[in-house]
């Protein structure tokens, strides 16, 4: 069964520190990875996607790598801000359709 | 630009009524998406619209789940004769035609509450 799962499912920081959120996946084939940030009552925002080939992405201060070897991902955070409190959910997309396989989510949040 | 909307935002039901749920994607954006996120839980995959061809149904959870995409824009979700267990939060998404911007545009979605 293609499955993702997220780790860890809930997370605490400072404002300012730096985290690193896990994903780890067995959906085959594989087409892309996305990682998406769903705040309190919104719907996901979408902040990387990576496809097989590509290791590592960024947005600002949102960087996401990509192992296909090992089938994990990560989602890494620097200088956190208050505002990044939300779910953090890893996405994964099969080769073939437009089927995608949903991550539990990590729930940060970033206290002053 | 205007994103994807969702009406209404919340809706709550007594258990066995019929409800609606409408989404508007982006103008220009031929892929549809429908999930459902129960409290706690990941996103689920309910249905799928593209173009003119016939929809991906493979996520819904039985057939009292129905969706239908008018005129390749506006998208009705319905559920029929509710349980408690549809109490959810409904999330509708686009994306624009071709698959190197696949990148999924998600509204605000609706939450459903069966009493």
């Amino acid at each position: 069964k293609n499955q993702v799962e997220q780790s860890p499912q809930s997370l605490i920081i400072l404002e300012g520190k730096n985290c690193t959120l896990q994903c780890n996946y067995t959906v085959s084939p594989f087409s892309n990875l996305r990682w998406y940030k769903q705040d309190t009552g919104r719907g996901p925002v979408s902040l990387t996607i990576m496809t097989f080939s590509e290791n590592t992405k960024s947005n600002g201060r949102y960087t996401a790598t990509l192992d296909a070897d090992t089938k994990q991902s990560s989602l890494h955070i620097t200088a956190s801000q208050l505002s990044d409190s939300a779910s953090y959910i890893c996405v994964v997309r099969l080769n073939a359709g437009n089927m995608l396989t949903f991550g539990g989510g990590t729930r940060l949040m970033v206290k002053p | 630009g205007a994103g994807v909307s969702q009406s209404p935002s919340n809706k709550v039901t007594e258990k066995g009524k019929d409800v609606e749920l409408r989404c508007d994607p982006i103008s220009g954006h031929t892929a549809l998406y429908w999930y459902r996120q129960s409290l706690g839980q990941g996103l689920e995959f309910l249905i799928y619209f593209q173009g003119n061809s016939a929809p991906d149904k493979s996520g819904l959870p039985s057939d009292r789940f129905s969706a239908e995409r008018t005129g390749g824009s506006v998208s009705t979700l319905t559920i029929q004769r509710t349980q408690q267990e549809d109490s959810a939060v409904y999330l509708c998404a686009s994306s624009p035609p071709g698959r190197s911007t696949d990148t999924q545009y998600f509204g605000p979605g609706t939450r459903l509450t069966v009493l």
